[in-house]
């Protein structure tokens, strides 16, 4: 089955600066890579996410890279602001008869610094 | 709209009680998940259920049952708590076509005592 690994665990930066998470996945029929941020006491919200067939995808503050061949992508967090501050989680999945099935990584906590 | 509503929010068991934790959907979607996360871990699927009256293992399934006989509706039962199920529950539905994203609920903490 898939696995998906998240570096770093733990991510502290100053208010303004940008913020680099990195996952890699071990499925190559995997197509879906969403982003989701976790609020204390809330369930994860997603963020973004990108298909195979695209290798950036971009919204405002967030962007998104894939590298298909090397299996792995990454979000991008610019003029990081307080209120970025959350647990970020990647996942991968490929849609089958389950929907898309997902595979999380295990998470990076992010601390913006005012 | 609601979207995913889980309930209780919290809740303390004793060893060998039981439990069911509820979630309900508003959004009409047909895939809806059971997900399990224990502290500084990703999520672990649970139960997953594709449309009323079909529900299928995930990842870590013992120790719980589900069923499914609305769409709306995708309760998860705990038959015999043990402190291992102690972790936060979350539920999650979506469309279920390609790519669609899944919608989660705020999570049950729950604790095993």
């Amino acid at each position: 089955g898939e696995n998906v690994e998240q570096h770093p665990s733990t991510l502290s930066v100053q208010e303004g600066d940008s913020a680099v998470i990195k996952c890699t996945y071990s499925d190559s029929a995997s197509n879906y890579f969403p982003w989701y941020k976790q609020e204390l006491g809330k369930g994860p919200q997603l963020i973004i996410d990108i298909r195979s067939n695209v290798g950036e995808k971009k919204d405002q503050r967030i962007a998104v890279t894939l590298n298909k061949t090397a299996k792995h992508f990454s979000l991008h967090i610019t003029e990081t602001q307080p209120e970025d501050s959350a647990v970020y989680f990647c996942a991968a999945t490929s849609f089958g008869a389950a929907g898309n099935k997902l595979t999380f990584g295990g998470g990076t906590r992010v601390l913006v610094k005012p | 709209n609601a979207g995913v509503t889980q309930t209780p929010k919290f809740r303390i068991l004793k060893i060998g009680q039981s439990m069911t934790l509820q979630c309900t959907q508003d959004m009409n979607h047909n895939y809806m998940y059971w997900y399990r996360q224990d502290p500084g871990m990703g999520l672990k699927l649970i139960y997953y259920s594709v449309g009323a009256g079909i529900t299928d293992k995930g990842e870590v399934p013992n120790g719980y049952n589900v069923s499914r006989s609305t769409t709306e509706d995708f309760p998860l039962r705990l038959e015999l708590a043990a402190p291992s199920q102690t972790s936060v529950y979350f539920c999650a539905s979506s469309q279920g076509q390609l790519n669609q994203p899944q919608h989660f609920g705020d999570g049950t903490r729950l604790s095993i005592l």
